[in-house]
C-alpha cells in the first residue's frame, strides 16, 4: 500500500528566508507525486506534480519539488518566502494508470507553515 | 468558469439527521471523490466514482452514501450511523487521462450539535 509521511507538523520562517517542507513516500515503483496548498477554509490548490523525467520540477507560486529514488523523498522548496505563503501544505502520491489503486490520492498528514515578519 | 462547486459552505445538523452535501463540477472530469478532513490527520478518502453509476468505498465510507446518477454531481450523504460526523468535506474530480491530478473544490464544514 502506498503512504506518505510529513515528518513537520509545523515550520515557522521569516520572511524572505528559505524554505524547505519534507515528503517521504512509501511505494513499490516510480509513482506519481504531488504538493497541494491549503489556506484556511479553503479547498486544495495544485502547486506541482512529477510524473517522470527531470527530476526536480517547477510549480506555480516560485515552488519547487525534487524527487530522489534514493531516498524515496519529494520535499518542496522555495528560495525567499512571502508572507502570502502562510498555510498548509500536503504531499499526495498516486499509482499508477492501470493498477488496482491507480485512480486515488493518499495525502499526508500536511504541514503548517507560519512566516514571520 | 469552469471549476468544482460545494453547496453550502457551513452546515448545521442535529444530532440523528440525515444531511447531504452537494457536489457539482462543470469540467467534464469522469472521475470524483469526497474526503474528509479533520485537524492533524490530512485528507481521508470517503468514496469515489469513476464513472456514471459505479462508485467505490473509500478508507472511511462507514456511515456515509453516495450516488452518481449524472456525470457532474456526486452528492454525500452523511447519515446518522457516522459516529463523528463534524468535519471540513472537500470534493475533487479528475479528468480520466490525466495522471491522478485532482481538482478541489472549496469544501463544506459540517458542524453536528
Amino acid at each position: 500500500a502506498q503512504s506518505v509521511t510529513q515528518p513537520d507538523i509545523h515550520i515557522t520562517v521569516s520572511e524572505g528566508a528559505s524554505l524547505e517542507l519534507r515528503c517521504n513516500y512509501s511505494y513499490g515503483a516510480t509513482p506519481y507525486l504531488f504538493w497541494y496548498v491549503q489556506s484556511p477554509g479553503q479547498g486544495l490548490q495544485l502547486l506541482l506534480k512529477y510524473f517522470s523525467g527531470d527530476t526536480l520540477v517547477q510549480g506555480i507560486k516560485g515552488f519547487e519539488a525534487e524527487f530522489k529514488r534514493s531516498q524515496s523523498s519529494f520535499n518542496l522548496r522555495k528560495p525567499s518566502v512571502h508572507w502570502s505563503d502562510a498555510a498548509e501544505y500536503f504531499c499526495a502520491v498516486g499509482a499508477r494508470r492501470g493498477e488496482t489503486s491507480g485512480s486515488r490520492l493518499t495525502f499526508g498528514e500536511g504541514t503548517q507553515l507560519t512566516v514571520n515578519p | 468558469d469552469g471549476g468544482i462547486t460545494q453547496s453550502p459552505k457551513y452546515l448545521f445538523r442535529k444530532e440523528g439527521q440525515n444531511v447531504t452535501l452537494s457536489c457539482e463540477q462543470n469540467l467534464n472530469h469522469d472521475a470524483m471523490y469526497w474526503y474528509r478532513q479533520d485537524p492533524g490527520q490530512g485528507l481521508r478518502l470517503i468514496y469515489y466514482s469513476q464513472i456514471v453509476n459505479d462508485f467505490q468505498k473509500g478508507d472511511i465510507a462507514e456511515g456515509y452514501s453516495v450516488s452518481r446518477e449524472k456525470k457532474e454531481s456526486f452528492p454525500l450523504t452523511v447519515t446518522s450511523a457516522q459516529k463523528n460526523p463534524t468535519a471540513f468535506y472537500l470534493c475533487a474530480s479528475r479528468r480520466a487521462e490525466t495522471y491522478n491530478e485532482q481538482f478541489f473544490g472549496p469544501g463544506t464544514r459540517l458542524t453536528v450539535l
